[in-house]
């Protein structure tokens, strides 16, 4: 079954607001990852959190990993039109992702 | 994007016929692996490969086979398909750094 699960489903955000979107997962993992998917297209890399990380930025992206909670959450900052895709996370052990269902995140102008 | 692609990208065919997806990259990664994607479910892992002629199966492997005879080429076989094999098939690569890199997508349709 899958690992992932995202929360919410959707959101509308005005640009230049900051998006967040939740992650939880059932089981032990060795990294955490986040992918956008721009409609119609292939999964893209965002991100990559180790189990023995807490946070990590990269670029207007922040990531944080609470494993005793199980879960995970992305910031976006200052979210641009272009931000307009869905999201997934998904846990990673032993070399293999298990995703949840998404984020789709829509960006207003 | 990484050196992945997928053939064809879109395929039409008829239940029961066998149907035959080509991933191929040219980074040279060890690990490989066949997902689809279907509204509500995310992707789910059919098989992947750790290296040549080594595969295992993933959470949704029933009615699909796979090879590797090459590091560059992993082929996804669905045998007989059926009209719930319709969807978006994604191969992915994967090297020493555990993050995996995605290919454009195969749209499948089974009639």
């Amino acid at each position: 079954s899958q690992q992932g699960e995202e929360d919410p489903q959707a959101l509308s955000i005005q640009e230049g607001e900051n998006a967040t979107m939740n992650c939880s997962y059932k089981t032990s993992i060795n990294n955490l990852q986040w992918y956008r998917q721009n409609s119609g297209r292939g999964l893209v890399h965002l991100i990559l959190i180790r189990s023995n990380e807490r946070e990590k930025h990269s670029g207007r992206l922040r990531v944080t990993l609470d494993t005793s909670k199980k879960s995970s959450s992305l910031l976006i900052t200052a979210s641009r039109a272009a931000d307009t895709a869905s999201y997934f996370c998904a846990a990673g052990t032993d070399y293999k992702l298990s995703f949840g269902a998404g984020t789709t995140v829509t960006v207003r102008a | 994007d990484a050196g992945i692609t997928q053939s064809p990208r879109h395929k039409v065919t008829e239940t029961g016929t066998p149907v035959t997806l080509r991933c191929h990259q040219t980074e040279n990664h060890r690990y490989m692996y066949w997902y689809r994607q279907d509204p509500g479910h995310g992707l789910r892992l059919i098989h992947y490969s750790y290296g040549v002629k080594d595969t295992d199966k993933g959470e949704v492997s029933d009615g699909y086979s796979v090879s590797r005879s090459k590091t560059e080429d992993f082929l996804l076989t669905l045998e007989s398909a059926t009209s719930s094999q319709t969807s978006v098939y994604f191969c992915a690569i994967a090297g020493a750094r555990e993050t995996q890199y995605f290919g454009p997508g195969t749209r499948l349709l089974v009639l």
